[in-house]
């Protein structure tokens, strides 16, 4: 059973430049955030999607949008790349039954530098 | 004011040592607890869930105090691999009741260092 998986590991960009993540989520799974990690700090939340629909959002900038497919798994797309914007990006997939709703399990992760 | 605040430590114990790490989180509407460990530059893996009445799984026991809106876990007998980042994390879902998943909130991680 694949868990969460993300894509690509490493990217390096330059300011102004756009990039997109990709996540694929844990099996059984119907529900994806993504979380921006800086360095030394914890994880922040950026989005949540389900049915294809964006359902909460922290706050970050409309530089910072997704997309949710059909099969589950999402992107992430960050326009006009600033220096702070690198970053660990994590995906993480839960599932909205009841029993399990709140847990939510990690990919490993796109490290993202902006030079 | 952060919305969950850890002692980033680093925590230096010896082998066999029993130590314990506390956070606090201030929206009354957090619904979820957890501690979830990361290692350096991996992605964050769920220890253990949070519940007022105090879980325990093997050497480590975690406790919620929603009066006083703060979570701690003991960690005992600690090992050398027990070296790592631990992440409070509550978990809000502004729609409650609904299926929504809510967001988590993460602290800025406590680094415990095991020393032989």
């Amino acid at each position: 059973d694949a868990g969460v998986t993300q894509s690509p590991t490493h990217l390096i960009k330059t300011r102004g430049q756009q990039v997109t993540l990709r996540c694929s989520p844990k099996s059984g799974h119907d529900t994806v955030s993504w979380y921006q990690q800086a360095l030394g700090q914890g994880p922040q939340f950026i989005f949540q999607y389900y049915e294809e629909e964006e359902r909460q959002r922290g706050n970050f900038p409309d530089r910072f949008s997704g997309h949710q497919f059909p099969n589950y798994s999402s992107e992430l797309n960050v326009n006009a790349l600033l220096l702070g914007d690198s970053a660990l990006y994590l995906c993480a997939s839960s599932s909205r039954d009841r029993g399990t709703k709140n847990i939510q399990y990690f990919g490993a992760g796109t490290r993202l530098s902006v030079l | 004011r952060k919305e969950v605040e850890q002692d980033p430590g680093p925590f230096n114990v010896p082998e066999g040592a029993t130590v314990a790490f506390n956070c606090t989180y201030s929206n009354s509407a957090s619904q979820s607890f957890f501690w979830y460990r990361q290692d350096c530059r991996k992605e964050p893996k769920l220890l253990m869930s949070v519940y007022s009445s105090g879980n325990e799984d093997g050497r480590f026991t975690a406790q919620l105090n929603r009066a006083s809106q703060y979570i701690s876990l003991l960690i005992r007998d600690s090992k050398l691999s027990d070296s790592a980042t631990y992440l409070c994390v509550v978990n809000i879902n502004p729609l409650h009741g609904s299926s929504n998943t809510g967001k988590l909130i993460f602290g800025q991680g406590t680094t415990l260092q095991v020393k032989p």
